[in-house]
C-alpha cells in the first residue's frame, strides 16, 4: 500500500533553516509528481510546491519562492524540502502529497503523509 | 491568480440530510477541481477529482458537479462519520473550507 511519511519537523528560531523529508513506499515514486502542502495551526490548506516525476520542473508558491526547495532522490523513493529563512508565518504542519495521475501532475492529492509540524519561533 | 471562494464557512446539519457545499472560481477552471474531507489531527482524504469523479473507496453519497466557475460538493446523506471540514482545490489555490457540524 501507498505510504508517505514524513519527518524533520521541530522548533527552529526565525532566520534559520530546516530541511524537511518524506520517505515515500508502495508505488513507483519515479513515475510521480510530489507536492508539499501546509497547514498553519487552526487554518486552512496552503499549497507550497511541486516537483515533477523527473525533477526536471518545480514551482511554488509565492510565499516561500526564494526560500524554499523542492528535491527528490529517485533512488532513494524519498522527497525533501529545503526551507531558509524561515519565518514566524511558516509556522505550520507540512504534509507530502503525491499527484494522483502518472508523469505530469494533475495537482490532485491522492495519497498524503501524516504530517510534520514546523514552529518557528525564538 | 485564480481565487476560490468556498460557500458556507461552516453548517450544521442532522445525521440523513442532504449537504451542499459550493465553490466559486474567480475564472473559468474547465472542471480541473477537487473536493478533500479533513477530520481533526488527520491529512486530508481526497474525495472527488475533476469535479464529478469519485476517488476510488468514497461512498457513493458524495458527489459532485458544475461547470466553468461554480462547483458543488453533494452528500446526499450525511452520514456520523461525515462531520469534518471539507475543501476544494485548483491547481496552487484552495478554497477557505467549510465546516460540517453536528445540529
Amino acid at each position: 500500500q501507498v505510504q508517505l511519511v514524513e519527518s524533520g519537523g521541530g522548533v527552529v528560531q526565525p532566520g534559520r533553516s530546516l530541511r524537511l523529508s518524506c520517505a515515500t513506499s508502495g508505488f513507483m515514486f519515479s513515475n510521480y509528481g510530489m507536492h508539499w502542502v501546509r497547514q498553519a495551526p487552526g487554518k486552512g490548506l496552503e499549497w507550497v510546491a511541486v516537483i515533477w516525476y523527473d525533477g526536471s520542473t518545480d514551482y511554488y508558491a509565492d510565499s516561500v519562492k526564494g526560500r524554499f526547495t523542492i528535491s527528490r532522490d529517485n533512488s532513494k523513493n524519498t522527497l525533501y524540502l529545503q526551507m531558509n529563512s524561515l519565518r514566524a508565518d511558516d509556522t505550520a504542519v507540512y504534509y507530502c502529497a503525491r499527484d494522483r495521475e502518472r508523469l505530469s501532475p494533475r495537482y490532485y492529492f491522492g495519497f498524503w503523509g501524516q504530517g510534520t509540524l514546523v514552529t518557528v519561533s525564538s | 491568480d485564480i481565487q476560490m471562494t468556498q460557500s458556507p464557512s461552516s453548517l450544521s446539519a442532522s445525521v440523513g440530510d442532504r449537504v451542499t457545499i459550493t465553490c466559486r472560481a474567480s475564472q473559468d477552471i474547465s472542471n480541473s477541481l477537487a473536493w478533500y474531507q479533513q477530520k481533526p489531527g488527520k491529512a486530508p482524504k481526497l474525495l472527488l477529482y475533476a469535479a464529478s469523479r469519485l476517488e476510488s473507496g468514497v461512498p457513493s453519497r458524495f458527489s459532485g458537479s458544475g461547470s466553468g466557475t461554480d462547483y458543488t460538493l453533494t452528500i446526499s446523506s450525511l452520514q456520523p462519520e461525515d462531520f469534518a471540514t471539507y475543501y476544494c482545490h485548483h491547481l496552487d489555490t484552495f478554497g477557505q473550507g467549510t465546516k460540517v457540524e453536528i445540529k
